[in-house]
């Protein structure tokens, strides 16, 4: 089966621009989940979908982050604007409901550079 | 709140030597543990979970990691490193029956095995 599909798998834009990442799940998964890992630190979970309502979205930074998930398929998470502390790698992964304790598919990651 | 500490950012090993990457954790209840290796431009791959049972948990390409309860740790070994086993590591905790499904993740240990 096709994996977590990401992209772009790398973006370079300044600060105050607008940016949107893409996040194919693998087909089926209900659950969809947004990471992102700073410079370096730990990943930090941003949001959680199942299929199109978030069911958590306790990790979000701030109001410059929307997160939609169309149809229960694919999502998107856009920054608007962009500030220089948003640079990072952003991770998605997905799940099924039945096998939510084996772990979560990872996609590649779609490095941001905020300059 | 939940916590994760890998308190080596680099962990340095000759190959065909024994491998250990540490990792504690913090809290409330049982925990499910988790261990992820990321690859060079690659997602993060799920190597090995704890959920229940055996505190020795064997997982892909050879790790195993043990569960501590009283020292709250999970550390992931090999018995013999391979040059390919160079990669980024994180440990990751979710708390069951919080209704949460999201992962906190450490901040990494990179691991490499020198021939």
């Amino acid at each position: 089966e096709a994996g977590v599909t990401q992209f772009p798998s790398h973006s370079v834009i300044e600060k105050g621009q607008t940016v949107t990442l893409r996040c194919d799940p693998i087909s089926g998964h209900d659950n969809l989940y947004w990471y992102r890992r700073v410079m370096g630190k730990e990943i930090k979970f941003l949001l959680h979908f199942v299929k199109e309502s978030k069911q958590d979205e306790s990790g979000m930074p701030n109001n410059r982050f929307l997160a939609e998930r169309t149809g229960g398929t694919y999502s998107t998470l856009k920054v608007q604007p962009a500030e220089l502390e948003d640079s990072g790698v952003y991770f998605c992964a997905s799940s099924q409901e039945s096998q939510v304790l084996y772990g979560y598919t990872f996609g590649s990651g779609t490095r941001l550079t905020v300059v | 709140a939940q916590s994760v500490a890998q308190p080596e950012d680099q962990v340095n090993v000759a190959e065909g030597n024994p491998l250990t990457v540490k990792c504690t954790y913090s809290v409330s209840g049982n925990p499910y543990l988790f261990w992820y290796v990321q690859y060079p431009n690659r997602g993060l791959q799920f190597l090995l979970k704890y959920i229940t049972g055996d505190n020795l948990v064997k997982g892909s390409y050879g790790f195993e990691a043990e569960f501590n309860k009283s020292q709250t740790s999970f550390h992931l070994k090999k018995p013999s490193a391979l040059v390919s086993d160079s990669a980024l590591y994180f440990c990751a905790v979710r708390a069951p029956n919080t209704g949460r499904r999201a992962l906190t993740f450490g901040s990494g240990t990179r691991l490499q095995v020198q021939p």
